[in-house]
């Protein structure tokens, strides 16, 4: 069946240095990819996303890169501050209208000042 | 910015009560969720809500479950007869559209099923 996994459970990263956060998925028709970040306490908070038909996008500080020959995600941080300190999670939604988003099991990323 | 709201924040109820979790949407979306998150675990999809009836459902959302969006601000989950299991955080999430829109979440229901 479909799902979305990551590799890691935990990520500590020295402040100011770059994160990457990695994670795979099944399901190849798999249409669009969303980043969340997750604080303690609160929802899933929206990072940034991209479309199948795009290998790269970039936001303030976070980039997103897939690639769908593997169907690998990353999730790259830069410039990591103490405020990045979060679970992280990929989720996809299907093609064909799949209204659905299917999360993976999230990573923690520390900060350490 | 907009924001999804829910309430209560937390929610404690004896096994086999009633509970509904309130929330309300983005005001100009148009599709709806509800998503539960055991304690360290994945966020689980439940039940997607569109044109004022359920589009989606997993196998988590079962006869104990149902959805409600009562007037034009409102999206309810109702729980007929809890369980110790139902214990988990609760989110709405909202998005304007199918397709390339990201779900907008609420901070959550805390439920304690004692």
């Amino acid at each position: 069946g479909e799902s979305v996994g990551l590799h890691l459970p935990t990520l500590s990263v020295q402040e100011g240095d770059n994160s990457i956060i990695n994670c795979a998925y099944s399901n190849s028709a798999s249409d669009y990819f969303i980043w969340y970040k997750q604080e303690s306490g609160k929802g899933p908070q929206f990072i940034i996303d991209i479309r199948s038909n795009m290998d790269k996008r970039q936001g303030q500080r976070v980039t997103v890169l897939l690639n769908k020959t593997v169907k690998h995600l990353s999730l790259q941080i830069a410039a990591t501050q103490p405020g990045d300190s979060a679970v992280y999670f990929c989720a996809e939604k299907g093609a064909l209208g799949n209204e659905k988003l299917t999360f993976g099991t999230g990573t923690r990323l520390t900060i350490i000042p | 910015e907009p924001e999804v709201t829910q309430t209560p924040s937390h929610q404690v109820t004896q096994m086999g009560q009633e509970v509904i979790l309130r929330c309300v949407p983005i005001s100009n979306h148009l599709y709806f969720y509800w998503y539960r998150q055991i304690l360290g675990q994945k966020v689980e999809f439940l039940v997607s809500f569109y044109n004022n009836e359920i589009s989606e459902k997993s196998e988590i959302f079962d006869d104990q479950f149902s959805v409600e969006r009562p007037d034009g601000s409102n999206f309810t989950l109702k729980i007929r007869s809890t369980k110790l299991e139902d214990s988990a955080m609760y989110f709405c999430a909202s998005s304007p559209g199918q397709g390339g829109s990201p779900l907008h979440f609420g901070n959550g229901t805390r439920l304690t099923v004692t």
